[in-house]
């Protein structure tokens, strides 16, 4: 099991440039979600889903839209970046646990780290 | 917003001493969960505690949740130079699937020093 893996681990982008982060998972997990992490803040949700078709908003949407059209996959877009997204970017999947019950622990990708200049 | 604040913001020992890290938090919760981040990697999960336990145990780790104080503490016994790295707490909330999300604190930094 590769677990939860990101594409690409590294990228610089111009302002206004656009590009798109995928993140896998191999453990049939219904739930994925996209985090930021920046110094001194620690993460912060930008979208998740809960199962395929589905997505909704994090603590901090703006500037990001996601895609779930496969279970396994979840893309983070950025249509035009600014350097404020200059950040590391930790996607994240959880099994659904049983009807009516929230679900626990998250399994984290080693991260993607963009740059915006 | 962040729920979960940590304290301290950094923490450095001997190796063989035991750490403590604290979790404050601001509204109800399901429950929370105690994170490790090693520096430049992902988060691995350490222990969750639900809203109604009040202690629980894995190998050398011992959470505590106090509800009415809305505070948690992280406690890691004997503590090896391995264990150096940072700690996150974070809160689940939420009534359902639909509106359930995980809010992390801004973290601890352990240095072990051997």
């Amino acid at each position: 099991n590769a677990g939860v893996t990101q594409t690409p681990k590294f990228r610089v982008l111009k302002t206004g440039q656009s590009m798109t982060l995928l993140c896998a998972q191999d453990m049939n997990h219904e739930y994925m979600y996209w985090y930021r992490q920046d110094p001194g803040m620690g993460l912060r949700l930008i979208h998740y889903s809960v199962g395929e078709g589905t997505t909704a908003k994090g603590e901090v949407p703006d500037g990001y839209n996601v895609s779930r059209l496969k279970k396994q996959n979840f893309l983070l877009g950025l249509e035009s970046a600014a350097p404020s997204q200059t950040s590391v970017y930790f996607c994240a999947s959880s099994y659904s646990g049983l009807a009516g019950v929230l679900p626990d622990e998250q399994y984290f990708g080693p991260g993607t780290r963009l740059t915006v200049t | 917003s962040q729920q979960g604040e940590e304290d301290p913001q950094a923490l450095s020992i001997q190796e063989g001493e035991n750490a403590t890290m604290n979790c404050s938090y601001k509204t109800s919760i399901n429950n929370l969960q105690w994170y490790r981040q090693n520096s430049g990697r992902g988060l691995v999960h350490l222990i969750l505690i639900r809203s109604n336990e009040r202690e629980k145990h894995s190998g050398r780790l011992r959470v505590t949740l106090d509800t009415s104080k809305k505070s948690s503490s992280l406690l890691i016994t004997a503590s090896r130079a391995a264990d150096t790295a940072s700690y996150f707490c974070a809160t689940a909330a939420g009534s359902g699937a639909g509106s359930y999300q995980l809010t992390f604190g801004k973290g601890t930094k352990l240095s072990v020093i051997p």
